[in-house]
């Protein structure tokens, strides 16, 4: 596609429920990246994925909180048990090259999180 | 770790007005610097970034930031700005060697007609 793609845009969950939020990356690209972003914050970096391998997962507030790429392109982020402190916006970005560094990421548009 | 501040996170400023955000850092070792920008109902995107050279880099739209390393900073200027500046704009630095880009909280950028 010509962007990254997620999905939903919004998703509003009860507390206790799980969600599965979607990131389309760009094709052929290599890195895949999580971030969430509360209000009135910068995003803060979730996880880290080269191809299908998950390289960094420092980021991931607690165990409730699981990703994969089993296939090297999708990716999805679930999040168990939904607290109200898990609502934000959950940004995926993707860059074309693995290995150290980050070069320029592109940014999906978001999935915007509430729970009540 | 490395952690960003950009302070004044709310800025309100007319069309040809000089624009200059403040972004330091915290980090001793080698770090890759980025701005980025959302502008309203957009997905953020990349401004400029510094990687080694000329610490002043030119990005897109006349944007202008200058890494003076003595002081940890990374300022965004803009000469003049116009109206389709509005945005937030977000500075970003990655230690070398480590895939984790450290977001500052942001700086609301209103230019007014």
């Amino acid at each position: 596609g010509a962007g990254v793609s997620q999905s939903p845009r919004y998703k509003v969950a009860k507390r206790g429920q799980d969600v599965a939020l979607r990131c389309d990356p760009i094709s052929g690209h290599v890195s895949l990246f999580w971030y969430q972003q509360a209000l009135g914050q910068g995003p803060e970096f979730l996880t880290y994925f080269q191809n299908e391998a998950q390289l960094d997962k420092s980021g991931l507030p607690s165990d409730r909180f699981f990703a994969e790429r089993p296939e090297g392109s999708v990716s999805t982020l679930k999040i168990q048990r939904t607290q109200q402190e898990d609502s934000a916006v959950y940004l995926c970005a993707s860059s074309l090259r693995g290995g150290a560094g980050v070069e320029k990421l592109f940014f999906g548009s978001g999935t915007q999180l509430s729970v009540l | 770790a490395q952690s960003v501040s950009q302070h004044n996170h709310h800025v309100i400023l007319s069309e040809a007005a000089s624009l200059e955000l403040g972004c330091n850092y915290s980090y001793g070792g080698t770090v890759n610097l980025f701005w980025y920008v959302q502008y309203p109902g957009q997905h953020l995107q990349l401004l400029l970034k510094y990687f080694s050279g000329d610490p002043l880099v030119k990005g897109i739209k006349g944007f202008e930031a200058e890494f003076i390393k003595s002081k940890f900073s990374f300022n965004l200027r803009k000469p003049s700005v116009q109206w389709s500046d509005t945005a937030e704009y977000f500075c970003a630095v990655n230690a070398k060697g480590n895939n984790r880009l450290a977001f500052g909280k942001g700086n609301q950028v209103v230019v007014i007609p």
